[in-house]
């Protein structure tokens, strides 16, 4: 069974343009969660979905979004970056919601300049 | 405000030794709790879990405590092996919430042959 993956893995932006991540989860699975990984912050919730829903948020700014297609795949966007959104970017999977077993992929590393 | 903290961000030991990763919390809501471990360049991948109505889960050599009064857990790996050397990361949930895990930031373990 293929894992959770994300595209792209790495990429490199300035400051001001805008970024969409993707991520398909593992098949028959419904919930999508993003975190963010910083050095300095460790791994943070961005946001999660079941059936395209949004079902909770963490605390970052309205520049980062996200949604979620009917076949369960999950896209991620950044606009304006900023220099402090370089961070590795993960997204992960689990079956049914509130079981805390998620299933990550490998992530996708942003640089912005 | 860490909610979640690992205050050992390394930790090495020798092979065949016991392994403990400590992580303490402040949020008194939290009442489900999880071990991941990370290898370099993958994404993190769920170890065990606990919730706050057991002190203990075991499964084969990991055993994770948890001790409420306290705000405590610990996760014990018994005999440690050099394919346990990886990034831990303890996380907690609020149980029926969502797929919202506060991490902590790590302990990197480093089991020596």
């Amino acid at each position: 069974k293929a894992g959770v993956t994300q595209t792209p893995r790495y990429l490199i932006k300035t400051r001001g343009q805008q970024v969409t991540l993707s991520c398909s989860p593992i098949s028959g699975h419904r919930s999508v969660s993003w975190y963010q990984q910083t050095p300095g912050q460790g791994l943070q919730f961005l946001f999660e979905y079941f059936s395209e829903t949004q079902r909770n948020k963490g605390n970052f700014p309205g520049r980062f979004s996200g949604r979620q297609f009917s076949n369960s795949r999950s896209e991620m966007n950044v606009s304006t970056l900023e220099l402090g959104d370089s961070a590795l970017y993960l997204c992960a999977s689990s079956f049914a919601v509130n079981t805390g077993e998620l299933f990550f992929g490998e992530g996708s590393r942003l640089t912005v300049l | 405000d860490q909610q979640v903290k690992q205050n050992s961000p390394s930790l090495s030991v020798q092979e065949g030794r016991i392994s403990i990763l400590n992580c303490d919390y402040t949020n008194s809501m939290f009442d489900y709790f999880l071990w991941y471990k990370k290898y370099p360049a993958e994404g993190p991948t769920f170890l065990i879990s606990i919730s706050s109505i057991k002190d203990k889960n075991e499964d084969g050599r990991f055993t994770v405590f948890l001790n409420k009064s306290a705000k405590h857990l610990s996760l014990h790996i018994v005999p440690s092996q050099p394919g346990d050397s990886a990034v831990y990361f303890c996380a907690a949930s609020v149980w029926g919430g969502s797929e919202k895990l506060v991490f902590g930031k790590g302990t990197k373990l480093t089991v020596n042959p």
